[in-house]
């Protein structure tokens, strides 16, 4: 089946630092997604990307969605201790199924 | 606006028992699905409704996992027998009816299964 790439697999960094994880996939695709899931919770739905190109904007969080349309990244700027979670990223394929990639661990050091 | 309902939040049992999970989705949320996640990766789709007939579940050991959505709101997923390697957290999420342009599915808060 599909299989996204997604890394780095952790991160530890400054309170105050930029970060940025990406996700690769030898397939294309329609539709890029990104979700932040904390502690006991569900995953939510931070930037969805819908056009090869895209780059989107949600405060602090920006995505982009690659040309070649098998790859899209995340960046958080000036990073504060709540951003603390697993970043996932997720494609869209056939019947508006989601496969999710492994996630990103982020761990903000106040 | 309530989000999508789960229970119980945490279940242990030993391998081979039954168990069974429930979901209360969005009100008016046509689409539900039932997600597995194992610790470490990322929520694997078991099965998809829509409304109340299964439009995936391509993926559910269907030897073991049942699940069902009668009247097409509330939703069951049970395990009978459960194995060791069911240990994960069970996460059901809703979505109104494919193909809108903002598409989006809402996820529970999970129920956590340990087997022993």
């Amino acid at each position: 089946g599909q299989q996204l790439n997604q890394s780095p697999q952790s991160m530890f960094i400054q309170e105050g630092e930029d970060v940025s994880m990406n996700c690769t996939s030898s397939s294309i695709f329609n539709t890029w997604l990104w979700y932040k899931q904390d502690p006991g919770e569900g995953p939510v739905l931070l930037i969805a990307l819908y056009k090869a190109g895209e780059l989107t904007s949600n405060g602090r969080l920006t995505a982009q969605f690659g040309i070649t349309r098998k790859d899209s990244f995340l960046n958080i700027s000036a990073s504060i201790p709540s951003d603390v979670g697993i970043y996932f990223c997720a494609t869209r394929g056939s019947n508006y199924k989601l496969t999710f990639g492994k996630g990103t661990l982020l761990t903000v050091n106040p | 606006e309530a989000g999508v309902a789960q229970s119980p939040r945490y279940k242990i049992i030993e391998k081979r028992q039954s168990v069974a999970f429930w979901c209360n989705p969005i009100s008016g949320h046509a689409t539900l699905y039932w997600y597995q996640q194992i610790l470490g990766q990322g929520p694997k789709l078991l099965i998809q409704f829509q409304n109340n007939g299964v439009v995936d579940d391509s993926q559910l050991p269907k030897d073991r996992f049942s699940a069902e959505r009668l009247k097409g709101v509330d939703s069951t997923l049970k395990i009978q027998p459960a194995k060791l390697e069911d240990s994960a957290v069970y996460l059901c999420a809703s979505s109104q009816v494919p193909g809108l342009a903002l598409y989006e599915q809402y996820f529970g808060p999970g129920t956590r299964l340990t087997v022993t």
